[in-house]
């Protein structure tokens, strides 16, 4: 079971452009976190948000958590082609147990 | 500072065949889990361990195993490898307490034919 439904999937835009990544469950998360992946590697923690309500800035990255805990969105302002890559959300649903959405595979062209 | 190692990168294995792949970490970190990632379907847990002498299942156990000797290793074993195995294998660590930050290695691409 898939609890948690990121959108969109795909996301092919020009540099300069903003966007935005979205991450949705009926389930109610202990924290969440926003990874980043690139071929071949393996998956890089940008953020961890705990509290309802959390907004934290990364530079051009900006996360929030919904007030309910049960979703979050990534925006990107100004895209560059360096942000390309697979962003991943993933829930802590107990103890030393996280759910992952199925990713969001961002290509941003110069 | 190697942070979170894996081998091998790559490995082909026929139907039937074990095999062990290696997970080691030097940033003395307590809970160590096992992941698969399959396309479109996200990462998916198999098994964690929250200590040396301690492990658990995940979301997807079945076929694997696991142990942890040491604080440094938590190796994987398919005993039998089977072709619903081909994947993409992530070994994580973390520290215990705290926010919840995880460190990924690079991954094991196995082909199970």
């Amino acid at each position: 079971t898939q609890l948690l439904e990121q959108s969109p999937q795909f996301l092919s835009i020009q540099e300069g452009e903003n966007l935005t990544v979205y991450c949705n469950s009926s389930s109610v998360f202990s924290s969440l976190q926003w990874y980043r992946q690139e071929p071949g590697e393996g998956p890089v923690l940008l953020v961890t948000v705990v509290t309802g309500g959390e907004v934290k800035k990364l530079k051009r990255l900006t996360f929030q958590f919904g007030d309910a805990r049960k979703d979050s969105s990534l925006h990107i302002t100004a895209a560059q082609p360096g942000d390309t890559g697979l962003y991943l959300c993933a829930g802590e649903i107990g103890f030393q147990k996280l759910v992952f959405g199925t990713g969001t595979r961002l290509l941003v062209s110069p | 500072n190697a942070g979170v190692t894996q081998t091998p990168k790559f490995q082909v294995l026929k139907t039937g065949q074990s095999m062990t792949l290696q997970c080691a970490q030097d940033m003395n970190h307590e809970y160590m889990s096992w992941y698969r990632q399959d396309p479109g379907m996200g990462l998916r847990l198999i098994h964690y361990s929250v200590g040396a002498g301690i492990t658990d299942q995940g979301e997807v156990p079945n076929g694997y195993n696991v142990s942890r000797s040491t604080t440094e290793d938590f190796p994987l074993r398919l005993l039998s490898a089977a072709p619903s195995q081909t994947s993409v294998y992530f070994c994580a660590s973390r520290p215990s307490g705290g926010v919840y930050i995880q460190y990924f290695g690079a991954g094991t691409r196995l082909s199970v034919l």
